[in-house]
């Protein structure tokens, strides 16, 4: 069965870095891109960026580029997210998901289990 | 700027039937913005229902079902269940970028 198991919750300081990880099993990791979305307390969902796990590919949202890069190791079938320059506003759950986009459709399917990442001084 | 319009709140009676929608900013959303539809239940991660305006994943219920009306995406629940009250929220794509919509809280009373 696909699953989709992140690293676990982190507590960082302002202007720190966080990499979050998200290890995927029971299908092909390279024929399917993920998204990271992340939700801040008791807010909505928030589209962070997606990658492709096929060739590396990434497109980010514009609020968060030049702070946040997506990779993946397909040795081990693993998307990392690092997010920079930490500030108090990025606390929230990290999500990774997987996503499918072909010329007949975009789906997103299954989700990992949600990173806490908080950032205080 | 672009914003993803969902009604912020909804009530509906057990048995009942209740039509969720997504608005874009950009004009009326068509099926080239693969509208997804996902629920979220209180301390756990969101769970897909539909993709693609109106295709349902292995595990989505008979009850929900997707499609496009007057201009928007929606979501519509006949016959709900209890079970069914959680937050609701939907996703249209442009060209490689996402947007998720503000979320729907439906309440089942």
């Amino acid at each position: 069965q696909v699953q989709l198991v992140q690293s676990g919750a982190e507590v960082k300081k302002p202007g720190a870095s966080v990499k979050v990880s998200c290890k995927a099993s029971g299908y092909t990791f390279t024929s399917y891109g993920i998204s990271w979305v992340r939700q801040a307390p008791g807010q909505g969902l928030e589209w962070m960026g997606w990658i492709s796990a096929y060739n590396g590919n990434t497109n980010y949202a514009q609020k968060l580029q030049g702070r946040v890069t997506m990779t993946t190791d397909t040795s081990t079938s693993t998307a990392y997210m690092e997010l920079r320059s930490l500030r108090s506003d990025d606390t929230a759950v990290y999500y990774c998901a997987r996503e499918y986009y072909d010329s007949s459709g975009y789906s997103i399917d299954y989700w990992g289990q949600g990173t806490l990442v908080t950032v205080s001084s | 700027q672009t914003v993803v319009t969902q009604e912020p709140s909804l009530t509906v009676s057990p048995g009942g039937t209740v039509t969720l929608t997504c608005a874009s900013s950009t004009g009326a959303v068509t099926s080239g913005y693969y509208p997804n539809w996902f629920q979220q239940k209180p301390g756990q991660a969101p769970r897909a229902l539909i993709y693609s305006t109106s295709n349902k994943h292995s595990w989505t219920p008979a009850r929900f079902s997707g499609s496009l009306l007057g201009g928007k995406a929606a979501l519509t629940l006949s016959g709900v269940q209890p079970e069914d009250e959680a937050e609701y929220y939907c996703l249209l794509y442009y060209g490689g970028a996402v947007v998720f919509g503000g979320g729907t809280k439906l309440t089942v009373l």
